[in-house]
């Protein structure tokens, strides 16, 4: 019953660029700010990206993210092979007053 | 640096009661921050089920919030988490995390996560 509306799984070669869209309402994405999180295999999630565009601490820049509008998008250049993770796009929803989740994102080097 | 730990019984019975606690070391659970739970059923995506403030202010997922119940303990620096009546759908990895405190519209909640514990799996099975 995930609020937030990802594609299954995207895919590119080595060093390319990969792009996930997170979709949403006027309630979560269109008035809140946006996270994104990295999960490992076998794993516990990890903040990848919070406020819509800010990476923590020793986060590389080849992680990036928007939003505009009811939409965020996280991009991923110079793909590795440690990137391929399942990848989770987050907001508060105002209407719910209460966190939810994106569907989740599966990321594969070719 | 900031790490969570979560334990509880791993084996539930249906219809019975889900309680995990999460200790925290390295950061005081009094100080300002959010504490919270989420959940992933096996080989599916993460599902909030609520946070706690440290001045004990919670929000829950509208989905759970009948069966859920978060409390805090700052004298043993830790947070539990109750969930009632449960099912098999209930089981899953049991995440607890912390989360930076915003406040906007007289509401103080949490935008994200920063620290996570590693997980535990509870199953509910007879």
């Amino acid at each position: 019953q995930s609020v937030l509306t990802q594609p299954p799984s995207v895919s590119a070669a080595p060093g390319q660029k990969v792009t996930i869209s997170c979709s949403g309402s006027s309630s979560n994405i269109g008035s809140n700010h946006v996270s994104w999180y990295q999960q490992l295999p076998g794993t516990a999630p990890k903040l990848l990206i919070y406020e819509n565009n800010k990476r923590p601490s020793g986060i590389p820049d080849r992680f990036s993210a928007s939003k505009s509008g009811t939409s965020a998008t996280l991009g991923i250049t110079g793909l590795q092979t440690g990137d391929e993770a399942d990848y989770y796009c987050g907001a508060w929803d105002s209407n719910l007053s209460a966190g939810v989740f994106g569907t989740g994102t599966k990321v594969t080097v070719l | 640096q900031v790490q969570l730990q979560e334990s509880g019984p791993r084996l539930v019975k249906p219809s019975e009661t889900l309680s995990l606690t999460c200790t925290v070391s390295g950061y005081s659970i009094s100080s300002g921050y959010h504490w919270g739970w989420i959940r992933q059923p096996p080989g599916k995506g993460l599902e909030w089920i609520g946070i706690i403030s440290h001045s004990e202010t919670t929000y829950y997922n509208p989905s759970l919030k009948s069966r859920s119940t978060i409390s805090v303990d700052p004298s043993q620096n830790q947070f539990s988490l109750t969930l009632s009546s449960v099912t098999a759908a209930d089981t899953a990895v049991y995440y607890c995390a912390r989360g930076p405190r915003y406040c906007s519209g007289g509401s103080c909640y949490t935008k994200h996560f920063d620290y996570w514990g590693q997980g535990t799996l509870v199953t509910v099975s007879s």
